[in-house]
């Protein structure tokens, strides 16, 4: 099974700052990695997909990038609907798995 | 617009059983596969199980192997999870979840149901 490491647990930042979110597979998973965001009360949603293509309708601030084990998803620049907790995914190999996770929370 | 309905959860003993549903609309369901993920309490998510378009491919993880079947009936847009031996660990918000993309196998989960709250406790 391919475990997926996410870092930081928890990242507390500022409206308009810059987030930078972490993801480290145990193997090579090639390009095969996606993100997720996840809103209290809410089910996730996709974000980006095969490490740096945004899914419909998501704002350009989001962008993805990595290859092989190491990958980051990235916020320009904070908006307020973006805390949450954040996902990523592989599909390189079954099962599939998700990282634990990371809190974005407000400063 | 796609939606997804999931139902069946409830409170149930160890060793119970269950059977949860997703009613899909939207779409053509029988071109998607679709999966189960779950959420136990303030946990992150797990995927549980996958289902081609046709219902022939099926992937389970490993610790709901032998325990659970995923199925569906194309005819009625429906998604299904039986669950058997039920543990407490199995505690979760069971979440379906459709593949996302044009169709067919793509590795991506979008949208996702509201999810159903299945508890598992004497």
């Amino acid at each position: 099974e391919i475990v997926l490491t996410q870092s930081p647990a928890t990242l507390s930042l500022s409206p308009g700052e810059r987030a930078t979110l972490s993801c480290r597979a145990s193997q090579s998973i090639s390009s095969y990695l996606a993100w997720y965001q996840q809103k209290p009360g809410q089910a996730p949603r996709l974000l980006i997909y095969d490490v740096s293509n945004r899914a419909t309708g998501i704002p350009a601030r989001f962008s993805g990038s990595g290859s092989g084990t190491d990958f980051t998803l990235t916020i320009s620049s904070l908006e307020p609907e973006d805390f949450a907790i954040y996902y990523c995914q592989q599909r390189s190999n079954w099962p599939r798995t998700f990282g634990q996770g990371t809190k974005l929370e407000i400063k | 617009e796609v939606q997804l309905l999931e139902s069946g959860g409830a409170l149930v003993q160890p060793g119970g059983s269950l059977r949860l549903s997703c009613v899909a609309s939207g779409f053509t369901f029988s071109n998607y596969p679709m999966s189960w993920v779950r959420q136990a309490p303030g946990k992150g998510l797990e995927w549980v199980s996958s289902i081609g378009g046709s219902g022939v491919r099926i992937h389970n993880t490993d610790s709901v192997e032998g325990r659970f079947t995923i199925s569906r009936d194309n005819s009625k847009n429906t998604l299904y999870l039986q669950m058997t031996s039920l543990r407490v660990d199995d505690t979760a918000v069971y979440y379906c979840a459709k593949e996302w993309g044009a169709s067919g196998w793509t590795g991506w989960l979008d949208p996702w149901g509201q999810g159903t709250l299945v508890t598992v406790s004497s």
